[in-house]
Order: structure tokens, then sequence, then C-alpha cells
């Protein structure tokens, strides 16, 4: 079955200072992964997504994000954070051996500090 | 090109009643998938429908139910409300054809309150 764990709840940064959230899966093939974000009371908004190629993926609102195949890996950077940053945000993978859905790990909730 | 979009936003039932959500995909896409959303559970996939079939289902009781019309539109359907259903219920939309199905957009949601 595939997995898709944050294992950070809940992060706090400095506004301007960088961010990187972290994402781990497990999946038995190359897996699709994605990037959401969530602001309170909405639904999830997407931010970049991997497929294939390049392992480095840019998104929208300056965020990026790498794929690590050794490491099982895909997380999600920005190199100087805003307040109107401050979200949840989700990681998910999906692929054809689960059917045509995708798997969310909980979630890291930022907050962002003036 | 218009958003998904989902109604009722807001809705409180009492336990035992049943309630219906609409679902309005992006024009073009054929796919939608619906997920349930609580604090507790995280998101979690309920089913997803293309050309009117259920393709593929999560573990939820029989109670959630959903269809899909000739024209995308979705709704989904739980019968018997309990306590715990109570959360936001997010509709996606997503292209035909891998892996854009998996590119899956997000309506607003529905925010189900069982009283």
């Amino acid at each position: 079955a595939q997995s898709v764990t944050q294992p950070d709840i809940h992060i706090t940064v400095s506004e301007g200072a960088s961010l990187e959230l972290r994402c781990n899966y497990s999946y038995g093939a190359t897996p699709y992964l994605f990037w959401y974000v969530q602001s309170p009371g909405q639904g999830l908004q997407l931010l970049l997504k991997y497929f294939s190629g390049d392992t480095l993926v840019q998104g929208i609102k300056g965020f990026e994000a790498e794929f690590k195949r050794s490491q099982s890996s895909f997380n999600l950077r920005k190199p100087s954070v805003h307040w109107s940053d401050a979200a949840q945000y989700f990681c998910a993978v999906g692929g054809s051996r689960a059917g045509n859905m995708l798997t969310f790990g909980g979630g890291t909730r930022l907050m962002v500090k003036p | 090109k218009a958003g998904v979009t989902q109604t009722p936003r807001y809705l409180i039932k009492t336990r035992g009643q049943q309630v219906t959500l609409s679902c309005s995909p992006i024009s073009g896409h054929r796919s939608v998938s619906w997920y349930q959303q609580t604090p507790g559970q995280g998101l979690q996939f309920l089913f997803e429908y293309f050309s009117e079939t259920q393709r593929n289902k999560g573990n939820f009781p029989g109670r959630f139910s959903g269809r899909q019309f000739s024209n995308s539109r979705s709704e989904m359907n739980v019968s018997t409300l309990e306590l715990g259903d109570s959360a936001l219920y997010l509709c996606a939309s997503s292209q035909q054809g891998s892996p854009m199905t998996y590119e899956q957009y997000f309506g607003p949601g529905t925010r189900l309150t069982v009283t």
C-alpha cells in the first residue's frame, strides 16, 4: 500500500527566512508526487507536481521541490517565506498501482513570524 | 476557466438524516473524486467517478454513495448521518489519461456539521 509521511506537524519560520517541508513516501513503483496548500476554510490548491524527468520541479508562488528516489523523499522548499505563506501544506502520492486516487500525508502547518 | 464548484458550502444536519452534496468539475474534466477531511483522520479518499461509472472506492461504509451525470457533474450522498460524519467534503476533478488523472484540482469543499 502507498503511504505518505510528513514528519513535521507544525513549523514556524520568520518572514524572509528559507523553508523546507519534508515529505517521505512509500510506493512500489515510480510515483506521481504533489504538493498542495490549504488556507483556513478553503480547498486545496496545487503548488507543484512531479511526473518524470527533471527531479527539481518549480511551482507557483516561488515554491520548488526535489524528488530523491534513493531517499523516497519529495521535500518542498522556498528561499524566502512571506507572511501570506502561512497555511497547511500537504504532500500526496498517486499512481496506477493504487487506482486513480491520491494518498495524502497528515499535513504540515506553517506559521510565519513577522 | 472556472474552477471546481461545490454546493452547498455549509450544511448542518441532525443524526439520522441524509444529505446530498454536489460538485461541478472544471470544464472538460471527466474524472471526479471525493475526499473527506477531518482533524483526526486527515484527508481520506471516498470514491472516483468517470463517465458515470465508479472506478475506485475508498474504505468507507455503504452509507456513503455517489453518482456522476452525463455532464460530469457529481453528487455524493450520505445516509443515516452519524456525528463522526462531520467533516469537510472535498471534490476534485482531473483530465483523463495517466498521469493527468492524478493531477487533481479541488473545490472549496462543503463543511458538513452533524448534530
